[in-house]
């Protein structure tokens, strides 16, 4: 059974602050996705990554993919507090259904 | 991308009685796919909607507590049967619409059972 987890489970920091998320496996993931959910809505997707060693950036947002395609991290600069909700992984292996990971819930303090 | 729109958003209901979740989405998709997400949790696999067959339950999930129709490519409906507040969860739907690995979601259906 492939598990993903993420650390820390949950974060609150001040408006202007940086912050690394964390997400992990023993498992090998053909393609690793950032979800972030607002308080009454669905996960919206911010990346997908697919390359072991690849980095994103989506604005204030970097993502990586580890080497090895176990692990992936998201940095956010200067945070805002618009940038409050739950952050989740998920890993996609082909022909197999996503495996979330339990998320990161992020406040952010004006 | 696509647009997945569910109903009902939300609802209150009565222990014992069922409910019923529609999910239309506004292109044809081979893939979709029912979650749900219990308080303050993860998002957990209910069920593969395959359309002109039976649903692919994941482990924990069955039939007769979660029947799930899949009459075209762009709607589907999954029934909560027999609820207890147990089953207050958000639901979601949701799909792979290009086949590229990456799933979108519907904005929700978070149920509460009395």
């Amino acid at each position: 059974t492939q598990l993903l987890e993420q650390s820390p489970q949950f974060l609150s920091i001040q408006e202007g602050e940086n912050l690394t998320v964390y997400c992990n496996s023993s498992s090998v993931f053909s393609s690793l996705q950032w979800y972030r959910q607002e308080p009454g809505e669905g996960p919206v997707l911010l990346v997908t990554v697919v390359t072991g060693g690849e980095v994103k950036k989506l604005k204030r947002l970097t993502f990586q993919f580890g080497d090895a395609r176990k692990d992936s991290s998201l940095h956010i600069t200067a945070a805002q507090p618009g940038d409050t909700g739950l952050y989740l992984c998920a890993g996609g292996v082909y022909g197999q259904n996503f495996v979330f990971g339990p998320g990161t819930r992020l406040s952010v303090l004006p | 991308s696509a647009v997945i729109s569910q109903k009902p958003s939300r609802d209150i209901c009565q222990r014992g009685t069922s409910l019923t979740i529609q999910c239309q989405v506004d292109s044809q998709v081979t893939m979709m796919f029912w979650y749900r997400q219990q308080p303050g949790q993860s998002l957990t696999l209910i069920a593969t909607a395959n359309q002109g067959s039976e649903a692919t339950y994941e482990s924990g999930f069955v039939i007769d507590k979660f029947p799930i129709s899949r009459p075209n490519l762009t709607f589907s409906t999954l029934t909560v049967s027999n609820m207890s507040p147990e089953d207050s969860s958000i639901y979601l739907c949701s799909v792979d619409a290009e086949r590229a690995g990456e799933l979108f979601f519907g904005e929700g259906s978070r149920l509460t059972v009395l």
